[in-house]
């Protein structure tokens, strides 16, 4: 079983939409989640972190359920510019340094007009 | 201006030649990262660094090698390259801790091996 799983998609969804990601995680003692977005061909980037309240920034919504060792992300009123890859990234507590991320495979988002 | 960026972007080479991937960032941040990213694996983790002079391996070190002399500079070395280490090469650098975290990473390097 991979660490991070996510459902590739692609998800299309017309401008407007909300759309919802899941991801799930295997290792109970990760303690740290984010959300990184990737263009096509480019490098990742921090879309959000995601704490155990849950948090919003604008139109983006991250939710982390560790009793069921997922985390969500909830995107209101599409834009043609969220179309990308969402990769879902936790990490441990402790790893001995360096933090080091845990990647998931990513999410494809294709908004539409 | 300031960043992390990576060189050459791209690199054609042949099976058993020496190749190195160059990775800078002008934040001072004491953390680098090389990552790989192929289909179907998203990205892992070949190497760290915490400082200078101080390197780590990550989940899929064999074939590789780096240093760390100065705190802006990590290259990754691959020193016969074989053809399943084609890939897309990501160098990255940290701020933060934990929670507040943010990974920073280079444009990458897409790397052919033939």
């Amino acid at each position: 079983r991979k660490e991070v799983e996510q459902d590739p998609g692609p998800f299309n969804v017309p401008e407007g939409a909300t759309v919802a990601f899941n991801c799930t995680y295997s290792n109970s003692a990760s303690q740290s989640f984010f959300w990184y977005r990737q263009d096509c061909r480019k490098e990742p980037k921090l879309l959000m972190s995601v704490y155990s309240s849950g948090n919003e920034d604008g139109r983006f919504t991250a939710q982390l359920n560790r009793a069921s060792q997922y985390i969500s992300l909830l995107i209101r009123d599409s834009k043609l510019s969220d179309s990308a890859t969402y990769l879902c990234v936790v990490t441990p507590w402790n790893t001995g340094g360096g933090n080091k991320l845990t990647f998931g495979t990513g999410t494809q988002l294709k908004v539409e007009l | 201006d300031a960043g992390i960026t990576q060189s050459p972007r791209y690199k054609i080479t042949e099976t058993g030649r020496q190749v190195t991937l160059m990775c800078h960032q002008t934040w001072s941040h004491s953390y680098m990262f090389w990552y790989r990213q192929d289909l179907g694996h998203g990205l892992r983790l070949i190497y760290y660094s915490a400082a200078a002079d101080i390197t780590d391996k990550g989940e899929v070190p064999d074939g590789y090698v780096v240093s760390r002399s100065k705190t802006e500079n990590f290259p990754l070395t691959l020193e016969s390259a074989t053809r399943s280490q084609t890939s897309v090469y990501f160098c990255a650098s940290k701020q933060g801790w934990g929670q507040g975290e943010t990974q920073y990473f280079g444009p990458g390097t897409r790397l052919l091996v033939l």
